[in-house]
């Protein structure tokens, strides 16, 4: 079946430090790739998505490139802020069924002032 | 802007309890969604429908049923409340179209004692 693997499970790092969570997928199919962000005490929210083969998403200057050939789709933003801290989940959806996200398990990134 | 709004926000009840989870969306979406979150398991999909009276079977309906009375209007119950299913549940909404963007409501905290 698909699958989404995010094997980190806590990011620490300091302000204006670079982030880079991984994420590797696993589907039959051409998915799309998504990243979304949940905020303490919030539900998750969409933070970007791609469609096609080796784009790139960007948003909120962060970015992730769906990279088919090595079926990743890892996120990172040059300069964080503590505002940044939260829980940032890999998702697909397999082109053959429609809205069905299939999540990650999350990674948690807390960004020290 | 997306609207999901979830009642209750917490709830605690005893083991064989029975319990309603309500959510409500004003997006006019037709897809709604109920997932539950767990530490190293990331947001796990429950049921899902894409309509007035439509249900789908989503990766752990076990011990949950729901019901979608209306397009703005999705329940989770849970009619023999186990330990188990102690979670923070989500609702989610979202358009027709293949990979629309998914917007999630606050979360309810069930604890079953």
């Amino acid at each position: 079946g698909d699958s989404v693997t995010q094997k980190q499970g806590q990011v620490t790092l300091s302000e204006d430090d670079f982030l880079f969570i991984n994420c590797t997928y696993s589907t039959t199919t051409y998915p799309t790739l998504f990243w979304y962000v949940q905020y303490p005490g919030q539900g998750p929210q969409l933070l970007l998505k791609v469609t096609t083969a080796n784009n790139k998403g960007i948003s909120r200057g962060f970015e992730a490139t769906y990279d088919k050939g090595t079926t990743s789709f890892h996120l990172q933003k040059a300069s964080v802020q503590e505002s940044d801290s939260a829980v940032y989940f890999c998702a697909l959806v397999p082109n053959s069924a429609g809205n069905k996200l299939t999540f990650g398990i999350g990674t948690r990134v807390l960004v020290r002032p | 802007e997306a609207a999901v709004t979830q009642s209750p926000r917490n709830k605690v009840t005893v083991t064989g309890g029975n319990v309603t989870l309500s959510c409500r969306q004003t997006n006019s979406h037709n897809y709604m969604y109920w997932y539950r979150q767990d530490t190293g398991h990331g947001l796990r999909l429950i049921h899902y429908s894409y309509g007035a009276g439509n249900l789908q079977i989503g990766d752990v309906p076990d011990g949950y049923k729901a019901t979608r009375t209306t397009q703005e209007d999705f329940f989770l119950l849970l009619e023999l409340a186990s330990p188990s299913q102690t979670s923070l549940y989500f609702c989610a909404s979202s358009d027709w179209t293949g990979v629309a963007e998914q917007f999630f409501g606050p979360g309810t905290r069930l604890t079953v004692l």
